[in-house]
């Protein structure tokens, strides 16, 4: 079945830098590639995903990347602020209804 | 908005109680899920469900059963709470197999 590794587990950066979170994944028959975030005391909620016939995608100050061919996929946050701190978790899926999710990632932004 | 809904944010139950843990959606989705989240572990599916009483087993079944008898409820039943089932359950659901909209989660110990 499908795994999903996730690094770091926990990540500081300084506001107005940039944080980069990647996961690789074992299946390569999965083709949609979902991030949530998660805030204290909240259910995760989807900000940004990628399929497998795209290499790139962007929205305002998240990017995520996808090389198939290594079975990797990347979140890119730039110009961190406080509110980005949050738990990331990265998500696979092979076709259906079954995600298969990675550990989650502890992003703080210091002010 | 989506909303998805979990009737305990908190509950303590004693070892061998009888557990119901209720969710909600009010958009019409076809699709519900239960997943458990644990540090260091993400989020494993438990069970899902695509219509009114149908189920299918997640990754991690054993020790719990589901049902959905309207399609925007879906129960998570543990019959026979034990201590290593304590854990934050997350509730979602979604219309398409992709996106996902996450409960609050509730966060159960068994004692």
């Amino acid at each position: 079945g499908e795994n999903v590794e996730q690094h770091p587990s926990t990540l500081s950066v300084q506001e107005g830098d940039s944080a980069v979170i990647k996961c690789t994944y074992s299946d390569s028959a999965s083709n949609y590639f979902p991030w949530y975030k998660q805030e204290l005391g909240k259910g995760p909620q989807l900000i940004i995903d990628i399929r497998s016939n795209v290499g790139e995608k962007k929205d305002q100050r998240i990017a995520v990347t996808l090389n198939k061919t290594a079975k990797h996929f990347s979140l890119h946050i730039t110009e961190t602020q406080p509110e980005d701190s949050a738990v990331y978790f990265c998500a696979a899926r092979r076709g259906g209804q079954n995600f298969v999710f990675g550990p989650g990632t502890r992003l703080s932004v210091l002010p | 908005d989506v909303k998805v809904t979990q009737s305990s944010r908190y509950l303590v139950k004693r070892t061998g109680e009888k557990v119901f843990l209720e969710c909600v959606q009010d958009m019409d989705h076809e699709n519900m899920f239960w997943y458990r989240q644990d540090p260091g572990l993400g989020l494993r599916l438990i069970y899902f469900s695509y219509d009114v009483k149908m189920k299918e087993k997640g990754d991690i079944p054993e020790g719990y059963s589901v049902s959905r008898e309207k399609k925007e409820r879906f129960s998570l039943i543990l019959e026979s709470a034990s201590t290593n089932q304590t854990s934050m359950y997350l509730c979602a659901s979604s219309l398409s197999g992709e996106t996902l909209y996450f409960g609050p989660g509730t966060r159960l110990l068994v004692l």
